[in-house]
């Protein structure tokens, strides 16, 4: 089983501040696999990025991802109010779905 | 609009059961595969089930198998998931959540959720 790890546990940012969150495999992830996710409190995650890199319909441009392999990146360039939330990674092999423990991202 | 609303958790002893039930629309359910996915309260996502849009392919969490069956009734659009043996570490809100228009390797809409508290 491909093991998640999401870093840092929790990020403190200021709106208009760029965010780099980071997701690490145990072992290699084809990045077709690869998606990002956002939860605000008491509700259901929101597909963010799909495919590593792809934004999901109605996604800002603000959000983006990148890797390959082990390591993949969700940026968000400019904080907005409305981005401070928990951010998980997910991945998909052998008809299996992990995802990381998740980042939380909160106002500082 | 496409919508899931799950139904069916409530409190339940250790040892028992209870069926969730999600209700699609929408969209057709049969089109799209679906999983379950479970978060216990404060923690993150924990993935439980999968089957394919036919409903001939089902595949099951290690933490799940044996006890979880997860079905469905694309005549009714709703998805099932039949819970045994029940566990505290079930507890959970479970959602459902569809399988991506772009693609089977990550999920484009969820239900809002329903909790299953399982305890004596």
């Amino acid at each position: 089983e491909i093991v998640l790890t999401q870093s840092p546990g929790t990020l403190s940012l200021s709106p208009g501040e760029r965010a780099t969150l980071s997701c690490r495999a145990s072992q290699s992830v084809s990045s077709s696999y690869l998606a990002w996710y956002q939860q605000k409190p008491g509700q259901a995650p929101r597909l963010l990025i799909y495919g590593a890199s792809s934004r999901a319909t109605g996604i800002p441009d603000r959000f983006s991802g990148s890797g390959s392999g082990t390591d993949f990146t969700l940026t968000i360039s400019r904080l907005e109010p409305e981005d401070f939330a928990v951010y998980y990674c997910q991945q998909y092999g052998s008809s299996q779905y992990t995802f990381g423990q998740g980042t939380k991202l909160e106002i500082k | 609009e496409v919508q899931l609303l799950e139904s069916g958790g409530g409190l339940v002893q250790p040892g028992g059961s209870l069926r969730l039930s999600c209700a699609a629309s929408g969209f057709t359910l049969s089109s799209y595969g679906v999983s379950w996915v479970r978060q216990a309260p404060g923690k993150g996502l924990d993935w439980v089930s999968v089957i394919s849009a036919s409903g001939g392919s089902t595949y099951y969490a290690d933490s799940v198998k044996g006890r979880f069956t997860i079905s469905r009734d694309n005549s009714k659009n709703t998805l099932y998931l039949q819970m045994n043996s029940l566990r505290a570490e079930d507890t959970a809100v479970y959602y459902c959540a569809k399988r991506a228009a772009v693609g089977p390797y990550y999920f484009d809409y969820w239900g809002q959720g329903t909790l299953v508290t399982v305890s004596s």
